[in-house]
């Protein structure tokens, strides 16, 4: 298995919604990433996760909750977002977040839409 | 982090090599120059990467200049589904922080 798998695919919530985006990858990589990419813009990093530990939060809102409960599984729950994170929201992962001569492997990504 | 220099558009037409420049002046020693492509509505997709010496695959060839403060990613015969946005991404030295993309270059490859 050589994919990173997110769902869902699309997701519509209201300002008072909780959800979750899962992130799933069975290649035993112990780095995973997120990132949100607005329309025409490039991803932005929003947190990494290393050995299942939090090591990298950019700055990003507490509405955006990360978890990782295993080595193979990364969350992202929001809460109380804004219309203005709508966005696609890509997972990726990597061996690990100190091997620099290694490749990313990106989900397709779940497009996020804020009512 | 340094930072890297790509237009912001090209065209290649079908069948033809397609170059893509990218400059990273302030690169360090030890930093890799890794390319990433993004097909629309799409997850980043890994291509290629480098330290010093150029680097070939199944995908793309990147070509790396001596002083290593620019490189040229090559798809020798491009297809309609190379049409993506491409990123050419510097990795920070010492730092967990690692991906971080540029503006890239939208290359469309017409018929």
């Amino acid at each position: 298995d050589t994919e990173v798998t997110q769902t869902p695919k699309h997701l519509v919530m209201g300002m008072t919604n909780k959800k979750s985006l899962k992130c799933e990858q069975h290649m035993g990589h112990r780095a995973m990433y997120w990132y949100k990419q607005k329309a025409k813009k490039p991803p932005e990093l929003m947190f990494v996760y290393s050995y299942e530990k939090l090591s990298i939060n950019e700055s990003v809102p507490s509405r955006f909750s990360p978890e990782c409960p295993n080595s193979s599984l990364l969350n992202l729950h929001l809460h109380a977002l804004q219309p203005e994170d709508s966005a696609l929201y890509l997972c990726a992962s990597s061996p690990s977040s100190s091997r620099l001569n290694y490749g990313y492997t990106f989900g397709s990504g779940t497009r996020l839409t804020v009512v | 982090d340094a930072k890297t220099t790509q237009p912001p558009s090209m065209d290649c037409a079908e069948g033809r090599a397609a170059n893509l420049p990218c400059n990273h002046s302030t690169i360090s020693g030890n930093e890799y120059v890794y390319w990433y492509r993004q097909i629309h509505s799409q997850g980043p997709q890994y291509i290629i990467h480098g330290l010093k010496n150029n680097e070939t695959n199944e995908m793309a060839s990147l070509i790396i200049t001596e002083d290593r403060k620019s490189s040229t990613l090559i798809l020798p015969h491009a297809t309609l589904r190379d049409t993506a946005v491409y990123y050419c991404i510097v990795s920070p030295t010492g730092s967990a922080r690692q991906l971080t993309f540029g503006s890239g270059t939208q290359l469309t490859v017409l018929p």
